[in-house]
């Protein structure tokens, strides 16, 4: 089935650890997001990548860094320099173009030990 | 620029009776409006969502939503709540101008009384 993975469920997050998320999309999509979730504030966009090699800041992405070098998987990393990252974080993906919609993975739940 | 406000952060309705989940935006050019589910520590899903098309849309498990362009409104409605429609509703736009980013409301927590 198509559809985008998120990898792993659960990660905790040791003091000045760096932690990387998986994400991985076989819909053969151009553009990837990448989101965070704090209770009460709906999703903040971290960053995100809309074409291969290529990838913006969003408005949240001090602390944090992705790569897209190919066109299914789009890792981001939390880096020790994000002093709060106890979230929900989440990985969508669209097809490039006007009027279409995301699609979500599954969702990573960092927590810090 | 684009912003999306969810008017309640939480509604509580008892089963089967309706649901009106409200949702107002601004955007400078042409919109397209989604509303998005949540179940607990799941994923987002799309229920809905309205292209320029017919203003009244009908979604997934019998939502539909009205597009108001005087009003600049897209609210939820459903007839008749079921128990799981439990869940946070996020209201999403984006317009032609930028169509690769998405603006999210604050969410609405729907809670279904038996």
């Amino acid at each position: 089935d198509g559809g985008i993975t998120q990898s792993p469920k659960y990660l905790f997050r040791k003091e000045g650890q760096n932690v990387t998320l998986s994400c991985e999309q076989n819909l053969n999509h151009d553009a990837m997001y990448w989101y965070r979730q704090d209770p009460g504030q709906g999703l903040r966009l971290i960053y995100y990548s809309q074409i291969v090699n290529d990838f913006q800041k969003g408005d949240i992405a001090e602390g944090y860094s992705v790569s897209r070098e190919k066109k299914e998987s789009f890792p981001l990393t939390v880096t020790s320099a994000q002093k709060n990252p106890t979230a929900f974080y989440l990985c969508a993906s669209s097809p490039t173009g006007p009027r279409e919609k995301l699609f979500f993975g599954s969702g990573t739940q960092l927590s810090v030990l | 620029a684009q912003s999306v406000t969810q008017l309640d952060s939480h509604v509580s309705v008892s089963e089967g009776t309706p649901v009106l989940l409200r949702c107002n935006y601004s955007s400078s050019y042409s919109p397209s409006l989604f509303w998005y589910v949540q179940h607990p520590n799941k994923g987002l899903q799309l229920l809905l969502k309205y292209t320029s098309a017919a203003t009244l849309v009908k979604g997934i498990n019998g939502f539909e939503a009205e597009f108001k362009k005087s009003e600049t409104s897209f609210h939820l409605t459903k007839p008749s709540a079921h128990m799981s429609d439990a869940a946070e509703y996020f209201c999403v736009v984006s317009d032609l101008g930028n169509f690769n980013k998405f603006y999210f409301g604050s969410g609405t927590k729907l809670n279904v009384k038996p």
